[in-house]
């Protein structure tokens, strides 16, 4: 079982509607919790960062956090064509001090 | 807000050269972290930096090496450039402590022929 799994997608939501990214983790002690946005070509940009149970707003984006569930997910509200981007889901371990790791990503695409 | 720089965009280069990717960051952060990414294989962890002239071994360390001697400046050698090294190299940098959103670079796309 992978550390951090993530569907690959393509995820394709009409402009507008939201769209809903998940990620489930292994390490049931995990202690904080990131979405990253990447861009074709470019580096990942951190967006989301939660670390406790419950829903965290932000602009157009909620992070949510399931941990007895062991799920992550992010909303996405009015998507707009912008929004079109691989999203990265990653975890740090309880384990390490420093280190997170990350899901293979979903491709989301906003479609007119 | 946090600045991650990376000494190159793209670069090419030959098999057997040297190859030096430098990396800093401006935010005094504890950590740093070399990756690579290729497609349908996600971010792999090359190296990590917890201190100056701390280093640890991520993920796939084969083939690199890496040097911390000042805080903002996190060097990844290719000892002996290969083309299964052609691939996007990210550097990242974080806080430490209980704040670990790891922040990223520009990448840079080398290419080994």
């Amino acid at each position: 079982q992978k550390e951090v799994e993530q569907n690959s997608g393509p995820l394709s939501v009409p402009e507008g509607a939201i769209a809903s990214l998940n990620c489930t983790y292994s390490d049931r002690v995990s202690q904080s919790f990131f979405w990253y946005r990447q861009y074709s070509g470019k580096s990942p940009e951190l967006i989301m960062s939660i670390y406790s149970n419950g829903d965290k707003e932000d602009g157009r984006f909620t992070a949510q956090l399931n941990k007895a569930s062991q799920y992550v997910s992010l909303l996405i509200r009015d998507s707009q064509p912008s929004d079109s981007a691989t999203y990265l889901c990653a975890v740090k371990p309880y384990s390490s001090a420093s280190k997170i790791i990350f899901g293979s990503g979903t491709r989301l695409s906003i479609r007119p | 807000d946090v600045k991650v720089t990376q000494s190159s965009r793209y670069l090419v280069k030959r098999t057997g050269e040297k190859v030096f990717l430098e990396c800093v960051q401006d935010m005094d952060h504890e950590n740093m972290f070399w990756y690579r990414q290729d497609p349908g294989l996600g971010l792999r962890l090359i190296y990590f930096s917890y201190d100056v002239k701390m280093k640890e071994k991520g993920d796939i360390p084969e083939g690199y090496s890496v040097s911390r001697e000042k805080k903002e400046r996190f060097s990844l050698i290719l000892e002996s450039a290969s083309t299964n090294q052609t691939s996007m190299y990210l550097c990242a940098s974080s806080r430490g402590g209980s704040y670990n959103e790891q922040f990223f670079g520009p990448g840079t796309r080398l290419t080994v022929l």
